[in-house]
């Protein structure tokens, strides 16, 4: 198994444009997670999918964060506009649900984002 | 709620010393119980987990156990090694969510010295 997927592994980008994190998960997993993790704040959960569907989405900081899972192994998410203070390292996880349902999540490698 | 509280760090050993990390909870009915462990420049990899009282995780020399009197999860391991260095977060799963989120302790960093 490939395990999680996520691409850019980095990217730089100037305050006020758009940037775009993608993720695949596991394939077969029904759960994907989008975390944040920053020197201040430890590691945030953002929001959760399952089977495609949005979840929670409480974590999510502002409207200028937005989220998507238009099928089963690819989810995006989407800052826009971007600030400084988003600089951080964004992490997908995945996890298996229905009969095969555990607790234990899959990360990613990660997404390290710095806007300038 | 749900919460983690872990001992801060960081926390520098000498190669073959013995650690330990403190780790306690604070949740609703019965959670289960982790360690992950995060390389540099890598993702959170799963150490070990614990899903009821009594219960110990067991990993690479890594042990936890699930203690619910004191409602603590420390991770030990009698001989670290330099290739230990790494951050270890605690988390628990709370059935109450669905046992669908993870809340994570903030880290502890690692560094063993040869």
């Amino acid at each position: 198994d490939a395990g999680v997927i996520q691409s850019p592994r980095h990217e730089v980008t100037e305050m006020g444009q758009e940037v775009t994190l993608r993720c695949k998960p596991i394939s077969g997993h029904d759960y994907l997670f989008w975390y944040r993790q920053t020197m201040m704040r430890g590691l945030e959960l953002l929001i959760y999918f399952n089977n495609n569907v949005p979840i929670d989405d409480s974590g999510m900081p502002e409207d200028r964060f937005s989220a998507k899972m238009p099928n089963a192994s690819f989810s995006t998410l989407k800052i826009q506009p971007s600030e400084p203070r988003d600089s951080a390292v964004y992490f997908c996880a995945s996890k298996g649900g229905g009969l095969a349902n555990t607790d234990t999540q899959y990360f990613g490698p990660g997404t390290r984002l710095t806007v300038l | 709620g749900n919460s983690v509280t872990q001992m801060e760090g960081p926390v520098t050993l000498s190669e073959e010393a013995f650690l330990t990390i403190n780790c306690t909870y604070t949740a609703t009915g019965y959670p289960s119980l982790f360690w992950y462990v995060q390389y540099p420049g890598e993702g959170l990899q799963l150490l070990l987990k614990a899903t009821k009282a009594d219960d110990k995780g067991s990993n690479k020399g890594f042990e936890a156990t699930y203690r619910k009197e004191t409602t603590s999860f420390h991770l030990e391991k009698g001989s670290v090694q330099v290739s230990d260095s790494a951050v270890y977060f605690c988390a628990l799963s709370s059935p109450q969510t669905g046992a669908n989120n993870l809340f994570f302790g903030t880290g502890t960093r690692l560094t063993v010295i040869p």
